[in-house]
């Protein structure tokens, strides 16, 4: 069974840039978590995707979105990068949208905005 | 809004030591409790699940508890190990699936 898997692994771009990060949902999982970590904190929620529709979304602003495949992988796609956008950003999948079923995390994406 | 706190921010012990970590929420109305690993630079390593039925839950050295009613849970190192120095994160699950992350605790074990 292949777990959660992102990539890029790390990656570094320009003040407003746009960036598309990617995850692989585990075997079997329908909703996929986007998390932000920025150095030094805990991660923080952007959003949920179960069966292909948000649900649920953190405080980020619009510039933040995401889609779901029918494959059940995510995108993460920031658009006008800012240097505060310079984080780890973890995916995590689950069987199910819901607080009973834990989320299982990939390795995350490093993003450096210079 | 709920919130998560994890106290000590950064912790240093001698190996050998048994040692306790804290979390402490605001809202007891959560659904499950999670501890996590995280090594420097890389992402979560799931320590422990502890469903909102239960009370604590072991695995190896590592033991983990949870009050709902206080809005507290330790987790609870034994015989600690330079192996085990990272940062431990306490997360919440709310209702909606979100996660609610403290900021950790550095733990540093010196041989």
């Amino acid at each position: 069974e292949t777990g959660v898997t992102q990539s890029p692994t790390h990656l570094i771009k320009t003040r407003g840039q746009q960036v598309t990060l990617r995850c692989s949902s585990q075997s079997g999982h329908n909703t996929v978590s986007w998390y932000q970590q920025a150095l030094g904190q805990g991660p923080q929620f952007i959003f949920q995707y179960y069966r292909e529709e948000e649900n649920g979304r953190g405080n980020f602003p619009p510039r933040f979105s995401g889609l779901q495949f029918p494959n059940y992988s995510s995108e993460l796609n920031v658009n006008a990068l800012e240097l505060d956008d310079s984080a780890l950003y973890l995916c995590a999948s689950s069987p199910s949208a819901g607080s009973p079923y834990e989320q299982y995390f990939g390795p995350g994406t490093r993003l450096t905005v210079t | 809004k709920q919130e998560v706190t994890q106290i000590p921010a950064a912790l240093s012990v001698p190996e050998g030591e048994n040692l306790v970590l804290n979390c402490s929420f605001t809202d007891s109305a959560i659904y499950n409790l999670q501890w996590f690993r995280q090594d420097p630079g890389k992402g979560l390593t799931s320590l422990l699940l502890i469903q909102s039925s239960q009370r604590e839950q072991t695995s190896g050295r590592l033991n983990a508890s949870l009050d709902k009613s206080s809005g507290r849970s330790t987790l609870y190192i034994a015989a600690s190990q330079p192996g085990d120095s990272a940062t431990y994160l306490c997360a919440v699950y709310n209702q909606g699936g979100k996660l609610i992350f403290g900021q950790g605790t550095e733990l540093s074990v010196k041989p």
